[in-house]
């Protein structure tokens, strides 16, 4: 059975920083691509940015670019999300999902974790 | 990155057919097949319903079924059942080499 665990989501202040960890069990995380996606209070998803299998390939929406970085240590089978200069329209749930392919366009999100809450606020 | 459209709401009785749409553009769904559709229970994580426009995973109900034509994708229920209340979010792959998300459509079952 596949899971995904999220973690390291608080309360943290407007232009800090925070680090989300993604850990995943039950298949072979070094074979396929992963996502994060987020959702603020009350609304819906939101993209956020999606890693390669190997790490090689990234990208970002343009609300984080600069911002976030995604990277995995295929080694720990985790996937991990670091949020700088994080804004109040930051705040929201963070999932971390499995896409189906390696690397490159397309795919999709087959499953997902339970998410962990990010707050941004002063 | 402009969200998908989709309707806010849509209700049916149950045992009756309804039809969400999705409405993108020529950079994403009019361009690509890979439109998938996801079932959000509230408080829950999203559920991977129907991918590549029409393909239901192993395990999903016959029920749910995917369509495109041109700029828009549909997610049609049929049978409704009371545990299909729910958000439902389309998604599509875009020519950025990003994904964009609906804005989501909450399932009504009166």
């Amino acid at each position: 059975q596949m899971h995904l665990v999220e973690s390291g989501g608080g309360v943290v202040q407007p232009g800090r920083s925070l680090r989300l960890s993604c850990v995943a069990s039950g298949f072979t995380f070094r074979t396929y691509g992963m996502h994060w996606v987020r959702q603020a209070p009350g609304k819906g998803l939101e993209w956020v940015a999606v890693i390669s299998n190997d790490g090689s390939y990234k990208t970002y929406a343009d609300s984080v670019k600069g911002r976030f970085t995604i990277s995995r240590d295929n080694s720990e089978n985790t996937l991990f999300l670091q949020m700088n200069s994080l804004r109040d329209e930051d705040t929201a749930v963070y999932y971390c999902a499995k896409t189906n392919i390696a690397a490159g366009g397309g795919g999709f999100l087959d499953h997902w974790g339970q998410g962990s809450l990010v707050t941004v606020s002063s | 990155q402009s969200a998908l459209t989709q309707p806010a709401s849509v209700s049916g009785s149950p045992g009756q057919s309804i039809t969400i749409s999705c409405s993108g553009s020529s950079s994403d769904i009019g361009v690509y097949n890979y439109v998938s559709w996801y079932q959000q229970h509230p408080g829950k994580a999203p559920k991977l319903m129907i991918y590549d426009v029409s393909y239901r995973p192993s395990g999903v109900s016959n029920r749910f079924s995917g369509s495109k034509s041109g700029n828009t994708a549909s997610l049609t229920i049929s049978g409704l059942q009371p545990e299909d209340e729910a958000d439902y979010f389309c998604s599509s792959y875009t020519t950025s080499t990003t994904w964009v998300f609906g804005g989501g459509t909450k399932v009504t079952v009166l």
